[in-house]
Parts: C-alpha cells; structure tokens; sequence
C-alpha cells in the first residue's frame, strides 16, 4: 500500500509552547488528509479534514485557533498545537487518501505529552 | 451525522476458534466500510474492506459482511491465531469522512 510518513513519532514540550507534527503522503498525491485524535485504550476521534488549498474543516468541539491545520501541497499537511497544555497530551494520527472512497492510509503518529 | 456502535468491547477466544466483531452504522448514505487492526502504539492498519455494492468479502482467514437494508456489517475471522490480538476497528465512510466504532480488544489465548 502507499506511504504516509508523520514527524515527529513523539515529542515532549513545556506547556504554553507550540508544537508542529507533520504528515507526508511519499508515493501519491493526497487530496485529502484528515487528522484524529486517540486517548489510551479509545477510538480514533476526527478532528478535522483538511483539503490541498483551502482551509480546514473541523469537527464540533475542536478549537481552530489551538489545532492549526495548514495543507499547503498535496504531499504535505501539517497540525500545529498551539499554548499547549497537559490535557492536550495525545496520540495524534493522520490519515490521507486520493479523495472519494478510496482507501485511507494512516501515518505512524505522534505521541505528544505535555510536561 | 454518522454514528457508528461496535461490539462486543472485548473478546477473548482460545487459539484455532472464530472471532466475530459486530458494527452498526446509522447513515444510509455511507458506502465504504474498512476494518482496521491496531497494535499498541501503532498506526491502524487496513486489513479488509467492502464497499456498500457488495454483501460478502473474504480475504484468507478474514471476512466481512454487509446487511445495507439492516446498516449493520460483521469481521469474521477464522482458525484465530496469538498473532491475531490486537485491537480491531471498524469504520462508516461517506464523502471521504470516517466514523470510527469503538474498538474491539482481540485476545487470542495459545
């Protein structure tokens, strides 16, 4: 299957700072990326999705301004947390497709813990 | 939105039985419908999938139905293996977006 590649795999920041995590599609054009949000031992919850050129779309409950999504190529989306807190600690993951419904393949993710 | 139940949460078989995971979805209109397997600390991974023009799909020892009219599709996997626990999603898709269920913990016991 095709390559999804995120960055870092974990990363530990002081709370009030921000963090960038990156997801690269390596072997195909992603039109859409969509990334999720999962607690221990919980399902992945949809944060938002986010399309090549034009803003992100987000889910009910998830804050913009904190969880900035920028999709500037169609090879890259980035997912920046910004003023990180604690409660923000998470395994971030994203997940990319050609569009339609064809299959999604998910990038390794990012354990992000606030300290 | 779509809304999607799986069960049973956990399910514990002894190595050689089936394993059957359940999943309801609400959306009519949701035509792709993966399964996913996680390990701990790991990106899901694709391990089967049927698209709503199709009742039955096997791949090996995996197989999914899909009952449309009833919005309710089924993993089975058979002659379990040690190597088959994990933690096993399904998922509703429409226009691209997927709704995840619950999750699934496999424990396959030698």
């Amino acid at each position: 299957g095709a390559v999804v590649s995120q960055h870092p795999s974990r990363v530990i920041c002081k709370s009030g700072t921000s963090v960038k995590i990156e997801c690269r599609s390596l072997d195909f054009q992603a039109t859409t990326m969509f990334w999720y949000r999962q607690f221990p031992k919980q399902s992945l919850m949809l944060m938002a999705t986010s399309n090549e050129g034009s803003k992100a779309t987000y889910e009910q409950g998830v804050e913009k301004d904190k969880f900035l999504i920028n999709h500037a190529s169609l090879t890259l989306s980035t997912l920046t947390v910004t003023s990180a807190h604690p409660e923000d600690s998470s395994f971030y993951i994203c997940s990319a497709t050609q569009g339609g419904n064809t299959e999604a393949f998910f990038g390794q993710g990012t354990r992000l813990t606030v300290v | 939105g779509e809304n999607v139940e799986q069960h049973p949460s956990t399910l514990s078989v002894q190595e050689g039985d089936s394993a059957v995971i359940k999943c309801t979805y609400s959306d009519s209109a949701s035509n792709y419908f993966p399964w996913y397997k996680q390990e701990l600390g790991k990106r899901p991974q694709l391990i089967i999938d049927i698209r709503s023009n199709v009742g039955e799909k096997k791949d090996q020892r995996i197989a999914v139905t899909l009952n449309k009219t009833a919005k309710h599709f089924s993993l089975h996997i058979t002659e379990t293996q040690p190597e088959d626990s994990a933690v096993y999603f399904c998922a509703a898709r429409r226009a691209g977006k997927s709704t995840f269920g619950d999750g699934t913990t496999l424990t396959v016991k030698p």
